[in-house]
């Protein structure tokens, strides 16, 4: 079945320790999200690419970065993780043109000590 | 700017009552609107979304949601809650092109014998 897969589903981390999160897609979508989640909150959005273009929201503090390497894969780069940062990290995927339907991966919880 | 309000942070029900939980949205001119359920620790799952057509939608897991333009509302129903619906329930409002989904701050659904 056609999916966003994220990995890992836990990650822990150190104060200060880089981290990586990775979303691949097997639905050939145009466009990419990464969201951060804080407990009982909404998903705040990140940034987006879309095909290769990058799109930062204004307010995503410079510790999170993205790559895109090609259409399938997606991560996401924390330089330094404080302890703010932990949070589930959703990433979903949608058409170029389509119904403007988001699809979301089960995401990656993030504990960071 | 889009904007979308669930009024109830959370409801309880008893199983196999009917449940309604309300969105209303704020766009200039007519959304897609979209409800996601969490359950906790996973990603979002599509419930229905609606564009455009029939104000009443259909949806899985036996959800429906009705379209009311002139109250702005988008209200998701179930006629017969099981208890493997308790969840937390996102209504999310998009538009076309690049625009980022808004999601609303998600309503919290308990279950009860």
């Amino acid at each position: 079945d056609a999916m966003v897969i994220q990995n890992p589903r836990y990650q822990v981390t150190q104060f200060g320790k880089p981290v990586t999160l990775s979303c691949s897609q097997t639905l050939n979508h145009n466009v990419m999200y990464w969201y951060q989640q804080k407990s009982s909150q909404a998903p705040k959005l990140l940034f987006h690419y879309y095909d290769k273009d990058f799109n930062n929201e204004a307010d995503t503090p410079d510790n999170f970065q993205s790559r895109r390497p090609n259409t399938s894969f997606c991560f996401l780069d924390i330089r330094s993780p404080g302890l703010g940062d932990a949070a589930m990290y959703l990433c979903a995927t949608r058409e170029r043109q389509g119904q403007e339907t988001q699809y979301f991966g089960p995401g990656t919880r993030l504990l960071v000590l | 700017a889009q904007s979308v309000t669930q009024p109830d942070i959370h409801i309880t029900v008893s199983e196999g009552a009917s449940l309604e939980l309300r969105c209303n949205y704020s766009y200039g001119a007519t959304p897609y609107l979209f409800w996601y359920v969490q359950s906790p620790g996973q990603g979002l799952q599509l419930l229905l979304k609606y564009f455009s057509g029939d104000t009443l939608v259909q949806g899985i897991k036996g959800f429906e949601a009705e379209f009311k333009r002139s109250q702005s509302s988008f209200n998701l129903r179930k006629p017969s809650v099981h208890w493997s619906d308790a969840a937390e329930y996102f209504c999310a409002v998009g538009a076309t092109g690049n625009t980022p989904l808004v999601f609303g701050k998600g309503t919290r659904l308990s279950v009860i014998a």
